[in-house]
């Protein structure tokens, strides 16, 4: 059963920490997304791959935001240093072939900055 | 530019009930449209995509989401709701011909009362 997985599920951190986010894509999925969610903004785009290059980083904050592809199957969002409006849930998504195809979700990291 | 508008941030139905939830898009080129379904603390899931073939397009639960080009609409429909039904509802559009990237909508929770 292919699924995306992401790790931490849950992350408590204070402000000014640094946080990582990992994510493992479906295996042949060629496409990845990284999505924040929270109450007031609803579903934002962050970043967008495709064959672990960045075509479209606009909705990150470049300042403090960063989305790697190391290789295939990790992609990362790195966040350094947080503040408490990072607090949302991030999700990524994988998809083969673009995003006019079904996307998959994983379960997001729940991630709370104090 | 593609943007969606799902009309209701809530919709309240008993169960049994017929479910519409709507979903406006605009896009200057054939669309890709999808809806996702997100249930508590989970990742959102596939229910459905348009990808310009049938018009009325047949999901899982018991969903279908009729393509209104004239109307510029994509609305989704279940005859009887369930209780399990209860859950964050996302309309998607996506452009073909360009980057494919996804746009979503701010989604509209369903609850179902017994």
């Amino acid at each position: 059963d292919a699924r995306v997985t992401q790790t931490p599920r849950h992350k408590v951190t204070e402000m000014g920490q640094e946080v990582t986010m990992r994510c493992q894509p479906i295996l042949g999925h060629n496409t990845v997304f990284w999505y924040r969610q929270t109450m007031m903004q609803g579903l934002e785009l962050l970043a967008y791959f495709r064959n672990r290059a960045p075509l479209d980083d606009s909705g990150m904050p470049k300042d403090r935001f960063s989305a790697e592809m190391p290789d295939a199957t990790l992609a990362t969002l790195k966040i350094q240093p947080s503040e408490p409006r990072d607090s949302a849930v991030y999700f990524c998504a994988s998809a083969a072939n673009g995003g006019y195809n079904e996307q998959f979700f994983g379960p997001g990291t729940r991630l709370t900055v104090l | 530019a593609q943007s969606v508008t799902q009309l209701g941030s809530h919709v309240s139905v008993s169960e049994g009930a017929l479910v519409l939830l709507r979903c406006n898009y605009s896009s200057s080129v054939p669309p890709y449209l999808f809806w996702y379904v997100q249930y508590p603390n989970q990742g959102l899931q596939l229910l459905l995509k348009y990808t310009s073939a049938a018009t009325l397009v047949k999901g899982i639960n018991g969903f279908e989401a009729e393509f209104k080009k004239s109307e510029t609409s994509f609305h989704l429909t279940k005859p009887s709701a369930h209780m399990s039904d209860a859950a964050e509802y996302f309309c998607a559009v996506s452009e073909s011909g360009g980057s494919y990237i996804p746009t979503f909508g701010r989604g509209t929770s369903l609850i179902v009362h017994p």
